[in-house]
């Protein structure tokens, strides 16, 4: 089966740079997706690697590794509103079903002042 | 754009009742999926579908069935409800498209409150 990791708490100040670490495990990789989720609501869609590097959108940005099943999302410039749930997924190809995800448990991130 | 729609928001039901909880999509998307969200345990697959007729199992599906008789729509029944499906259901859906290019980004409903007693 799949195995995903992330950090279960993080606290961060407005204004700061934060990263979120997520490592998993899969035998047929096929990109790895990263959501945002706050209380009461439902998962947004933040950012999409399928290949290694860094993919930049405004304040948010993701990177990959395969060879080291490993992905961060880094959030700049933190906002009282970023306060939220970060979610780590991974599609892998082997699961069948067109496409199946695999989430990992979230990230709760508080930005305080 | 409706996007994903989900009903009803908030359910409480009796253990042993059943009811049907409704998904529906407005983007011609292939695939559709049901997941559950448990405190601590994250999002897990219930039921997927890739296209009209055509539906599988996930992670957790026991006590749940599901059909696809149209593209818009992926009803997730519950038979003999129990308190442990006491959760927060999410719907989403979204297209699949061949190829490493391909996002095939899943699209989330607002999901479903239901408590069992």
């Amino acid at each position: 089966g799949q195995n995903i990791d992330q950090p279960t708490e993080m606290t961060a100040t407005e204004g700061a740079i934060v990263q979120i670490n997520c490592t998993y495990q899969t035998s047929g990789f096929n990109g790895l997706f990263w959501y945002q989720q706050h209380a009461g609501e439902a998962p947004t869609f933040l950012s999409y690697n399928v290949l290694d590097g860094l993919e930049e959108k405004g304040r948010f940005s993701s990177f990959l590794s395969r060879s080291k099943g490993y992905s961060y999302l880094l959030l700049k410039e933190l906002q009282m509103k970023d306060s939220a749930s970060y979610l780590c997924a991974v599609r892998d190809i082997g699961r069948g079903g067109g496409n199946k995800l695999t989430f990992g448990t979230g990230t709760q991130l508080k930005v305080e002042l | 754009n409706a996007g994903v729609t989900q009903t009803p928001k908030f359910q409480v039901l009796k253990t042993g009742q059943s009811m049907t909880l409704q998904c529906a999509q407005d983007m011609n998307h292939e695939y559709m999926s049901w997941y559950r969200q448990d405190p601590g345990m994250g999002l897990r697959l219930i039921h997927y579908s890739v296209g009209a007729g055509i539906t599988d199992q996930g992670e957790v599906p026991n006590g749940y069935n599901v059909s696809r008789s149209t593209t818009e729509d992926f009803p997730l029944r519950l038979l003999s409800a129990a308190p442990s499906q006491t959760s927060v259901y999410f719907c989403a859906s979204s297209s699949i498209r061949m190829g490493r290019a391909a996002k095939n980004i899943q699209y989330f409903g607002a999901g479903t409150r239901l408590s069992v007693l």
